[in-house]
């Protein structure tokens, strides 16, 4: 199985809330990662956890917040977005971190649109 | 810098057309190169990972070949549920962090026509 799930599938939230992401794997994979997709453009990464401590913060702004309280979990805490923020946030994971073999398998996705 | 470069952008097909995408290269010391599969507003499916030029990989009609420079993705006989974006990703050793980043091209968007 090779499924990672992220919920909600959709958000709409307006410039002054707060919201929050969330993304799950139950393949025992150490690495976390999130990406955020702007249409016909590839993934960007934004941070990747790996072994549940943020190893990579891509210079993304304060308005986005991840957090990893576990090893199966990652949430992105969102706050004061902006429009330009709207996107496809996903979410992958990978076995581990320093083998050359591991894959990232990516979540569906959660579909933000900030009014 | 590693660099991606896909082509063509987008390619129409007939139904039963074979064709190739191709991925093109640049990277210091490859650690894998990936083919991705993605459906509108989805997220990215895993087709392949290549290591070595030299390999090759199949899946169903897909085919994943690797060379020192580039990799192809041919596609034979495409049925129109093959229709999404294809999308290349390298993986290589990067200075700082102890993982691995993925450098992406922006994709090849096919269409099979039925």
């Amino acid at each position: 199985d090779t499924e990672v799930t992220q919920t909600p599938k959709h958000l709409v939230m307006g410039m002054t809330n707060k919201k929050s992401l969330k993304c799950e794997q139950h393949m025992g994979h150490r690495a976390m990662y999130w990406y955020k997709q702007k249409a016909k453009k590839p993934p960007e990464l934004m941070f990747v956890y790996s072994y549940e401590k943020l190893s990579i913060n891509e210079s993304v702004p304060s308005r986005f917040s991840p957090e990893c309280p576990n090893s199966s979990l990652l949430n992105l805490h969102l706050h004061a977005l902006q429009p330009e923020d709207s996107a496809l946030y996903l979410c992958a994971s990978s076995l581990g971190t320093v083998t050359s073999t591991d894959t990232q398998y990516f979540g569906p996705g959660t579909r933000l649109t900030v009014l | 810098e590693d660099q991606v470069t896909q082509s063509p952008e987008a390619l129409r097909l007939q139904e039963g057309e074979s064709s190739s995408l191709n991925c093109s290269y640049t990277v210091s010391g490859l650690r894998g190169l990936f083919w991705y599969r993605q459906d509108p507003g989805k997220g990215p499916e895993f087709l392949f990972t290549l290591y070595s030029a030299g390999e090759e990989k199949e899946k169903e009609r897909l085919k994943a070949t690797l060379t020192k420079k580039e990799s192809f993705l041919h596609i034979t006989a495409p049925k129109p549920e093959d229709s999404a974006t294809y999308l290349c990703a390298v993986r290589s050793p990067i200075s700082s962090g102890s993982a691995r980043q993925l450098t992406f091209g922006s994709g090849t968007q096919l269409t099979v026509l039925p």
